[in-house]
């Protein structure tokens, strides 16, 4: 049972839908992280918050991905406009990289 | 530009014996941490082992220990007594002092054979 946990574990969407994850530490962290993982690659960093502000976001958060921390505990990823190449593992990490969420695995159909 | 690379894609290992990973970094930061993951099947990163940059002595955890060789810039993990539930895929990972994002290698796939 890790200290991260991710809702849903597995997402299948139709493109053009929008879709939203959840990521929710168990203790509290000021640092939450959401990086994205492709089939055969190692993960890559998306964006950052220190409680309840962003403080950098990755080039591959195009303007179809939004992430908030709104009170500065749980966080929400959504996609708007989902395309096949959103296709991927996201997953969320908290106390500076330590732990991690068990992901939520998108598939875009 | 930092960097990470894992040169090999898969290795295989026999219960019981030791293996190493190899991991080699590129960064010219001069503070740092190195860090090493193992991700199972289920998909959840297992955080394994750090190293600091100013780490006098090598990082060890249990069956872990990373030989964290600073001129030649490499980090790798060594796995000692390997067992069955070893047989994942293993990420070496790098951070900065200066940011706080993690940059990944492209993992090595380790399977234990009885």
């Amino acid at each position: 049972d890790t200290g991260v946990s991710q809702d849903p574990r597995h997402k299948i969407t139709k493109r053009g839908q929008n879709v939203t994850f959840r990521c929710d530490p168990i203790s509290e962290h000021n640092r939450l992280y959401w990086y994205r993982q492709t089939l055969g690659q190692g993960p890559e960093f998306l964006t950052y918050f220190q409680n309840e502000a962003q403080l950098e976001k990755s080039r591959l958060l195009s303007d179809r991905f939004s992430a908030e921390r709104p009170k500065g505990s749980f966080s929400t990823l959504e996609i708007q406009r989902t395309e096949q190449g959103d296709s991927a593992m996201y997953l969320c990490a908290a106390d500076y990289g330590y732990t991690f969420g068990s992901g939520t695995r998108l598939t875009v159909v | 530009a930092q960097k990470i690379t894992q040169t090999q894609p898969g290795m295989f290992v026999q219960e019981k014996e030791a293996v190493t990973l190899d991991c080699t970094y590129d960064t010219s930061d001069p503070s740092y941490g190195l860090f090493w993951y193992k991700q199972p099947s289920s998909g959840e990163m297992i955080f394994l082992i750090y190293q600091g940059s100013y780490d006098q002595q090598n990082a060890t955890e249990g069956r872990y220990s990373l030989n964290f060789q600073k001129a030649r810039k490499s980090a790798n993990l060594v796995i000692s007594a390997s067992q069955l539930g070893d047989s994942a895929m293993y990420f070496c990972a790098m951070r900065a002092d200066n940011t706080d994002k993690l940059i990944f290698g492209t993992g090595t796939r380790l399977q234990v054979f009885p």
